[in-house]
């Protein structure tokens, strides 16, 4: 089965400061990626997600951008941080093509001061 | 209108007794349904997946599916403190990559 790596696991910044999360996976090949924010309180957003390497969908307009280098690693990045990218940042995988299952990693905390 | 609505509680139920989790979904084309459970400060976890009309049951859970009525229900027998965290209900429309999340519903089980 899979294993989803997320680093780091919390995170203090300021704002202004730049921003890059990584997720990676083990023990499968070609998953779908998936990044989501909770926010306190708050349900889950989809922020992007990836079918294959170089392919990212973005789901909301905002100063977040993603990248897939490899096939089992997905970053999430931004270049100025706003208060209001606070969240518990979540990667997520799809594994089994025709089956819809998404599993979840750790999970990143950041917040931005 | 919400795409996947939860009441979020909290719902309180004492210990050996059932909890029952509600959810309901706006699109009638949803073909597969999850249940996730998420302790406190914890990532979600993947419990009950159902893609058929009826009750799927696994342990201790059991989830209940009416895709005419649209909705999907999770059902924990015996409750015990451990499953106090939040639930949340996810749902996949035939050919899409992607889930829909409920806002999640907090469970309290009551020693």
């Amino acid at each position: 089965s899979q294993t989803i790596h997320q680093w780091p696991a919390t995170l203090v910044q300021p704002v202004g400061s730049p921003l890059s999360l990584e997720c990676t996976v083990e023990g499968t090949s070609n998953p779908n990626l998936y990044w989501y924010r909770q926010a306190a309180g708050r349900g889950l957003q989809l922020l992007f997600y990836s079918v294959g390497i170089g392919q990212i969908s973005s789901e909301v307009p905002q100063n977040l951008s993603a990248s897939r280098p490899q096939d089992r690693q997905f970053i999430l990045s931004s270049k100025k941080l706003l208060l209001s990218d606070s969240g518990f940042y979540l990667c997520a995988c799809k594994v089994t093509s025709g089956r819809y299952e998404q599993y979840f990693g750790p999970g990143t905390r950041l917040t931005v001061t | 209108q919400k795409e996947v609505e939860q009441n979020s509680g909290p719902l309180s139920v004492p210990e050996g007794a059932i909890a029952s989790l509600n959810c309901t979904y706006s699109d009638r084309v949803s073909q597969s349904f999850f249940w996730y459970r998420q302790y406190s400060g914890k990532s979600p976890e993947l419990i009950m997946s159902i893609y058929s009309n009826g009750d799927k049951e696994d342990g201790r859970f059991t989830a209940q599916l009416n895709k005419a009525s649209q909705y999907v229900s999770l059902l924990i027998r015996d409750s015990q403190p451990s499953d106090s965290a939040t639930y949340l209900c996810a749902v996949n429309n035939f050919g899409n990559e992607k889930l829909t999340f409920g806002t999640g519903t907090r469970l309290t089980i009551i020693p």
